[in-house]
């Protein structure tokens, strides 16, 4: 009901193959972020975009890439998925940059690379 | 890296019981977020602090940002079994700085009020 959606929910990949995450808005937020959820590390962000082809990189984003071609969706491609690359990833999306607002979650996908 | 850690990172304690969760960090933070996960979920904004030695109360839940916007606390007054989840904090922009909206995480801490 927040308007945002991850695909696919669950996906088990095999080493070396290329993957695409999905995240698509319906609030037309300006922000959207990518973060990785692992046991022990919290959230770690990975990209994140502050506009239409504007996108910058987070803390944890060797492997990864991303693309923002229009408003609603924001894509996060594993180039060659490796082992550590499983975790459950998350996006989400900001109405502005500041100090009180704050993040709406997509409920996340599972990427299992085997 | 400015880092967020999270105290203590299991609870588990009865229905009806208070508890406290810490979160501390060395750097200034703009804002202060905090997040109730559920299995299987993504995170729910909870409540946002701005004010250093703010303190904001949602029903059973009481928040307090630090004086010095270096650390928070949450406050659980008769804890319930749906109150169980992971609880993240989460700090939002070095001050003076342009952040683009990143919050920086804590680990979290897993919270089992049992019946």
């Amino acid at each position: 009901d927040a308007g945002i959606t991850q695909s696919p929910r669950h996906k088990v990949t095999e080493t070396g193959t290329p993957v695409t995450l999905r995240c698509h808005q319906t609030e037309n937020h300006r922000y959207m972020y990518w973060y990785r959820q692992d046991p022990g590390h919290g959230l770690r962000l990975i990209h994140y975009s502050y506009g239409v082809k504007d996108t910058d990189k987070g803390e944890v984003s060797d492997g990864y890439s991303v693309s923002r071609s229009k408003t609603e969706d924001f894509l996060l491609t594993l180039e060659s998925a490796t082992s550590s690359q499983t975790s459950v990833y998350f996006c989400a999306i900001s109405e502005r940059q500041g100090l009180n607002y704050g993040y709406t979650f997509g409920s996340g996908t599972r990427l299992t690379v085997v | 890296t400015q880092l967020l850690e999270q105290s203590p990172q299991f609870l588990s304690i009865q229905e009806g019981e208070n508890l406290t969760v810490y979160c501390n960090s060395s750097s200034v933070f703009s804002s202060l977020q905090w997040y109730r996960q559920e299995p299987g979920e993504g995170p729910v904004l909870l409540v946002t602090v701005v004010t250093g030695g703010e303190v904001k109360k949602l029903k059973r839940l009481t928040f307090q940002f630090g004086d010095a916007r270096k650390d928070s606390s949450l406050h659980i007054t008769a804890a319930q079994p749906g109150d169980t989840g992971l609880y993240l904090c989460a700090g939002g922009g070095v001050a003076g700085g342009t952040s683009y909206g990143k919050l920086t995480f804590g680990q979290g801490t897993i919270l089992t009020v049992h019946p």
